[in-house]
């Protein structure tokens, strides 16, 4: 039972820098979300996806891309990495707005 | 507006005595509730759920919460703390969007 699936797990950038942490999921889950966790200020929504090839923002989009082209997939992209973007990022997926969500175990990014 | 709302940042109990997490939400319905816990580098963990039905709702680990309309809260309790149980615990609760908490972390004494 692969749940929720992130990577890579670490990764150390520089300012500047680029990357995409992958998620993927195999629960057929329609909804998908990508969370940052800085210490001590709970989950914030970066963006979400309500199925295949719909996305919108959530309350930190700035500095963050997303696509949804499969069901299973929902990458999330950085293109001019910043210090402020260290952080502990999660996914998430959902069958329905008033189920539960799964959790994926982070992707720690740190950038220097 | 905040849609929920964890009234304690940090939580210390001896283990096998009594646990109490508070939680508090505002919505102009009944939404469903979550608790989850969260140990180090760890993702999230569906502790238990409510969703209108029952409103004592046991989850694992020998959790339970009690969702309480005229007070707007959904505590979390458990009768006696293990010292396994030291985590972080956020609240949530759904709407046109998930909403969490900011988490509060217990911590265990032996």
């Amino acid at each position: 039972n692969a749940g929720v699936t992130q990577t890579p797990k670490f990764r150390i950038l520089k300012i500047g820098q680029s990357m995409t942490l992958q998620c993927t999921q195999d629960m057929n889950h329609n909804y998908m979300y990508w969370y940052r966790q800085d210490p001590g200020m709970g989950l914030k929504l970066i963006y979400y996806s309500v199925g295949a090839g719909i996305t919108d923002k959530g309350e930190v989009p700035n500095g963050y891309n997303v696509s949804r082209s499969t069901t299973e997939d929902f990458p999330l992209r950085l293109e001019l990495a910043a210090p402020s973007q260290t952080s502990v990022y999660f996914c998430a997926s959902t069958p329905a707005l008033y189920q539960p969500q799964h959790f994926g175990d982070g992707t720690r990014l740190s950038i220097l | 507006a905040q849609s929920v709302t964890q009234l304690d940042s940090h939580v210390s109990v001896s283990e096998g005595t009594p646990v109490l997490l508070r939680c508090n939400y505002s919505s102009s319905y009944s939404p469903s509730l979550f608790w989850y816990v969260q140990h180090p580098n760890k993702g999230l963990q569906l502790l238990l759920k409510y969703t209108s039905a029952a409103t004592l709702v046991k989850g694992i680990n020998g959790f339970e919460a009690e969702f309480k309309k005229s007070e707007t809260s959904f505590h979390l309790t458990k009768p006696s703390a293990h010292m396994s149980d030291a985590a972080e615990y956020f609240c949530a609760r759904t709407g046109n969007q998930f909403y969490f908490g900011t988490g509060t972390s217990l911590t265990v004494i032996p």
